[in-house]
């Protein structure tokens, strides 16, 4: 039981470039969530997605698009990456019959 | 909107020593809240849930609802406990599920 995968792991980008973390979850779950985490700045949301097909703006949107593939999987893309965007993403899912939320082991980026 | 403060960034324990990270919660109604633990570059995971009023590695949360909290606490602290933890509620309404700014645990030996 996989839970919620993502890739990459780690990851190292200079300014400018554009990269895309992947995010699938084997829960059935509908909701799915990109989070980052910062020193002192706790868990923030950047997107989130209430069911296939339909993504919606968190607390720090700026920077970040999202895609929802498929009831899975639940991509971010960082068009033009910039040091300030230098954190851990976590993703993380959650069902109808559970409110409470499943994370991915999280993608270290760190933008140069 | 359901919000959770906590107020602690970091706090120090030292070990054998009594815990209590605290959650503060500004909803009304009957509140459903969570804690999750992040220990050393691992994924967070749940640690407790107040329905479920139980006890998770020595952890306990109650729920207050006149002083509307959810302190998690343990009565002797162990050095496997330093970890992030994170107060929650639910998910909300329009699915967000919003965080608190979490504290860190740092057992001291």
């Amino acid at each position: 039981n996989a839970g919620v995968t993502q890739t990459p792991k780690f990851q190292v980008l200079k300014t400018g470039q554009s990269m895309t973390l992947q995010c699938a979850q084997d829960m059935n779950h509908n909701s799915m969530y990109w989070y980052r985490q910062d020193p002192g700045m706790g868990l923030r949301l950047i997107y989130y997605s209430a069911s296939e097909g339909t993504t919606d703006k968190g607390e720090v949107p700026n920077g970040y698009n999202v895609s929802r593939l498929n009831k899975r999987e639940f991509s971010l893309r960082l068009e033009s990456a910039a040091p300030s965007q230098t954190s851990v993403y976590f993703c993380a899912s959650s069902g109808l019959a559970t409110v409470e939320a499943f994370f991915g082991q999280g993608t270290r980026l760190t933008v140069v | 909107a359901q919000r959770v403060t906590q107020p602690e960034k970091l706090l120090s324990v030292f070990k054998g020593a009594p815990v209590e990270l605290k959650c503060n919660y500004s909803y009304s109604g009957s509140p459903e809240l969570f804690w999750y633990v992040q220990y050393s570059r691992q994924r967070l995971q749940l640690l407790l849930r107040h329905i479920s009023r139980e006890s998770i590695k020595g952890f306990t949360a109650d729920l207050n609802k006149g002083e509307t909290s959810f302190h998690l606490k343990k009565p002797f602290a162990q050095e496997e406990d330093s970890a992030m933890y994170y107060c929650a509620p639910p998910r909300q309404r329009d699915d967000k599920i919003i965080f608190g700014k979490g504290t860190r645990l740092h057992i001291l030996p």
